[in-house]
């Protein structure tokens, strides 16, 4: 594709309930990643994969995130009993060589 | 860990001023580094980088020196326009794999 996708674009949740944010990488980048970036601030590595394989999820802040990757390609970021301290920018990037190449990302408000 | 540390914002200028954000970092080994701009309401894109030593990346008019001495990677532009009105943030990559280090972004604002 022409770039990285994100959808949804903006998602309200309920403290609480479960929420699943989706990357479409561009076509042929073997590595993905996952940033947060919470208001005013840079963004935070969350985790990495290269094709399926997770091969980093030091930044993942709880075990309620969840991501995955099945056939190498989609990427689902999932955030189980969001709680107010979720709310942030989810940013999705996927890369060739040394460069990465970002989504315009997800915008979560936890009520 | 690897960090990286930029001048606080917001920065305000008149059109056709010169530009400068101040950009250091902390990383092992010889990190790739990146200038990314942030327009109001998009994602992040990808304004310069530089890949090593004394390399100058150069994009729109803006331009930023990697230099290993100083572990400095300013952002200059001569003349700014009110299109640049963006935030600007400051990166790094050091890892095997490509993980990106932000700084906290500058927030620069260009009035006519």
């Amino acid at each position: 594709g022409a770039g990285v996708s994100q959808s949804p674009r903006y998602k309200v949740a309920k403290r609480g309930q479960d929420v699943a944010l989706r990357c479409d990488p561009i076509s042929g980048h073997v590595s993905l990643f996952w940033y947060q970036q919470a208001l005013g601030q840079g963004p935070e590595f969350l985790t990495y994969f290269q094709n399926e394989a997770q091969l980093d999820k030091s930044g993942l802040p709880s075990d309620r995130f969840f991501a995955e990757r099945p056939e190498g390609s989609v990427s689902t970021l999932k955030i189980q009993r969001t709680q107010q301290e979720d709310s942030a920018v989810y940013l999705c990037a996927s890369s060739d060589l040394d460069t990465q190449y970002f989504g315009p990302g997800t915008r979560l408000t936890v009520l | 860990g690897d960090s990286v540390t930029q001048m606080e914002g917001p920065v305000t200028l008149s059109e056709e001023a010169f530009l400068t954000i101040n950009c250091t970092y902390t990383a092992t080994g010889y990190p790739s580094l990146f200038w990314y701009v942030q327009y109001p309401g998009e994602g992040l894109q990808l304004l310069l980088k530089a890949t090593k030593a004394d390399d100058k990346g150069s994009n729109k008019g803006f331009e930023a020196t990697y230099r290993k001495e100083t572990t400095s990677f300013h952002l200059e532009k001569g003349s700014v326009q009110v299109s640049d009105s963006a935030v600007y943030f400051c990166a790094l990559n050091s890892g095997g794999y490509q993980k990106v280090t932000f700084g906290t972004g500058t927030k620069l604002q260009v009035i006519p």
